[in-house]
């Protein structure tokens, strides 16, 4: 199975900070990467696909980017109802796997 | 508008069977994937197993020998049963769809918790 490493494992940043998130996969994955938003006692919502694609929907200030096995997401201008956790998932291999996820909190 | 709303007992006792129920809405069964994904109380989530527009079936290989995912397309709907249950089964259980086969997940229920317990 691939291992998904995500870093950090919390976050916690002032409002309008730019946040970013880190998700190490343990072979090439060829951008089969997803970033998902968990706010608490909700389902996880689809933000970004194919590493860098943002999904219909998502605030701009949320982007993908990276290549191979070393994947991030970023936050730009942090706003107070980006409070949740947030999970990468590869999908390039059988089984899909995720990241350990990062919760994120504002100071 | 896509939906897709999980059903199923809240509480199941050790060794028995669990039952769980995905109805969506908004699309068919026979034209999009859909996955089943679970977590435990507080922490990250394990896809167990997908059932694909044809009909056919992939599961997590860790999970593989207790799980059957099945669907009944007149009702839209998709079916896990896992056996077997033990406590470290209890989780959140969550359908969702995908755009493509082998793909992320682009919607989710809202999830069913379940306690194995007895």
């Amino acid at each position: 199975d691939i291992q998904m490493t995500q870093s950090p494992a919390s976050l916690s940043a002032s409002l309008g900070e730019t946040v970013t998130i880190e998700c190490r996969a343990s072979e090439d994955i060829y951008n089969g990467l997803a970033w998902y938003q968990q706010k608490p006692g909700k389902s996880p919502q689809l933000l970004i696909y194919n590493a860098n694609s943002l999904h219909t929907g998502v605030p701009s200030r949320f982007s993908g980017s990276g290549s191979g096995t070393q994947y991030s997401l970023k936050i730009n201008s942090l706003q107070s109802e980006d409070v949740a956790s947030y999970f990468c998932q590869q999908y390039y291999d059988y089984p899909f796997t995720f990241g350990s996820g990062t919760k994120l909190e504002i100071k | 508008q896509v939906r897709l709303k999980e059903s199923g007992p809240r509480l199941v006792q050790p060794s028995q069977t669990l039952s769980v129920t995905c109805t969506v809405s908004g699309f068919s069964v026979t034209s999009y994937h859909v996955s089943w994904v679970r977590q435990p109380p507080g922490k990250g989530l394990e896809w167990v197993g997908a059932i694909w527009k044809g009909g056919s079936t992939d599961y997590n290989s860790a999970l593989k020998s207790r799980l059957s995912i099945s669907r009944d397309t007149s009702k839209n709907q998709v079916f896990l049963k896992m056996n077997s249950l033990q406590t470290d089964d209890t989780g959140t259980y969550y359908c969702a769809k995908h755009p493509r086969a082998g793909s992320y997940f682009d919607y989710w229920g809202q999830g069913v918790m379940v306690t194995v317990s007895s």
